[in-house]
């Protein structure tokens, strides 16, 4: 009931490409969703985060899309880039004390 | 300014030592963790501490042992180092615990021979 379940693990996308991540979770009381990005040897930082009373959120190239009912949320990023070639952790959280659980990671390569 | 900052980022040590990693904020939150990523890049969490108060315990073997001598200071120590403990390590605060970004720190990097 804890789980975040990540898909895929690797990805590579060509440079304009569209990636898309996706993370499925089984915990209702979970009502914070944020993604973290991590380049190698730093730590993960927010990206972006979303909460359950919205399906969509977007900020720049980057947009969380968010179905309640499937308990399934995905990261896309248009007009990817080879600055975007990083390691994605979709998380899960909420009120009342949950620790953050993170799912597998994705690793995106951007080509050129 | 660092906001969370670890040291030491690298650690090379035979196995049967004991070692600790140490970690500081700057933010002002009151709630730090201790999280391990393995070399698939899998994130754990280990502990966490909520105004020096321990909060959560996983199932980490009794070999670490967090200690937050205030809450901005949240240090790891481990005990009778072993192959398996190989990892990184990663030092996080938030303010509150729960649904609240979490601000990493960029990591120690433990290697057991």
């Amino acid at each position: 009931q804890q789980q975040v379940k990540q898909s895929p693990q690797s990805l590579i996308v060509q440079k304009g490409g569209i990636s898309i991540i996706n993370c499925a979770y089984e915990n209702t009381a979970f009502d914070y969703f944020p993604w973290y990005q991590q380049f190698p040897g730093k730590g993960p930082a927010l990206l972006i985060a979303i909460r359950p009373d919205v399906s969509e959120k977007k900020e720049g190239r980057f947009t969380i899309s968010f179905n309640k009912s499937a308990k399934q949320f995905s990261l896309h990023i248009m007009d990817s880039q080879p600055g975007d070639s990083a390691t994605y952790f979709c998380a899960a959280t909420g009120t009342g004390g949950f620790k953050t659980i993170f799912g597998a990671g994705t690793r995106l390569f951007v080509k050129a | 300014d660092t906001a969370v900052s670890q040291t030491p980022k690298y650690l090379v040590t035979q196995m049967g030592n004991d070692k600790s990693i140490k970690c500081e904020q700057n933010l002002g939150h009151d709630t730090m963790y201790w999280y391990k990523q393995d070399s698939k890049k899998f994130l754990k969490i280990m502990f966490s501490y909520n105004n020096k108060e321990l909060i959560i315990n996983e199932t980490v073997p009794n070999r670490f042992s967090p200690k937050s001598p205030d809450k901005a200071h949240l240090n790891l120590h481990i005990n009778s180092l072993e192959l398996g403990d190989s990892a990184v390590y990663f030092c996080a605060s938030s303010r509150g615990s729960g649904a609240n970004v979490l601000t990493f720190g960029a990591g120690s990097r433990l290697t057991v021979l």
